[in-house]
């Protein structure tokens, strides 16, 4: 069955530090894997994507990094913000077609002063 | 930039309601979506278009119905609303069906039926 567990569900951290966030996935076949950042009331924005021959991705603060091999993926989020409370969203694509994508719960991040 | 733009934010409506949810980009992509996303459950897929006038079935679409007339334009219909139908409403577009492509979201309607 394909699916896509991410872990912790939620995440306390002091302003400044760094975290990392995790996604395991069983899809198959891999076609790639996206992070994103949804804040409170809003919409997904996509973070990173990543390919089968990508193992990592940087989008300023925020490196995404995957091993296809053990099928887990990363978001390691430097020097954090408060900005950066937020959902973080891993999205599995089983192959090529937008639609056939693969949701976590996502991660729960709170920045706190 | 990408813009996805869903009319409503913010709708209560009443059990048995004819409920009709907008959603328009503005950058002619091919592909629109359309998902709910329930606390603990991720997104889900109910429906989605592929081109004008063309829908597919997704992972829930029970108590759904779509409409494609124009390219840049999908909507979501609830024939009947019900209270297991309350719940945030999210649309996406991306240009085609290459893998890699960016899926972007609109900032979500927040159904409410009672």
């Amino acid at each position: 069955k394909n699916q896509v567990e991410q872990s912790p569900q939620s995440l306390i951290i002091l302003e400044g530090k760094n975290c990392t966030l995790q996604c395991n996935y069983t899809v198959s076949p891999f076609s790639n894997l996206r992070w994103y950042k949804q804040d409170t009331g809003r919409g997904p924005v996509s973070l990173t994507i990543m390919t089968f021959s990508e193992n990592t991705k940087s989008n300023g603060r925020y490196t995404a990094t995957l091993d296809a091999d053990t099928k887990q993926s990363s978001l390691h989020i430097t020097a954090s913000q408060l900005s950066d409370s937020a959902s973080y969203i891993c999205v599995v694509s089983a192959e090529a077609g937008a639609n056939n994508l693969f949701f976590g719960t996502g991660t729960r991040l709170t920045v706190i002063p | 930039d990408v813009k996805v733009t869903q009319s409503s934010r913010y709708l209560v409506k009443r059990t048995g309601e004819k409920v009709f949810l907008e959603c328009v980009q503005d950058m002619d992509h091919e592909n629109m979506f359309w998902y709910r996303q329930d606390p603990g459950l991720g997104l889900r897929l109910i429906y989605f278009s592929y081109d004008v006038k063309m829908k597919e079935k997704g992972d829930i679409p029970e108590g759904y119905s779509v409409s494609r007339e124009k390219k840049e334009r999908f909507s979501l219909i609830l024939e009947s609303a019900s209270t297991n139908q309350t719940s945030m409403y999210l649309c996406a577009s991306s240009f085609d069906q290459t893998a890699g492509n960016t899926i972007y979201f609109g900032e979500g309607s927040w159904l409410t039926v009672v």
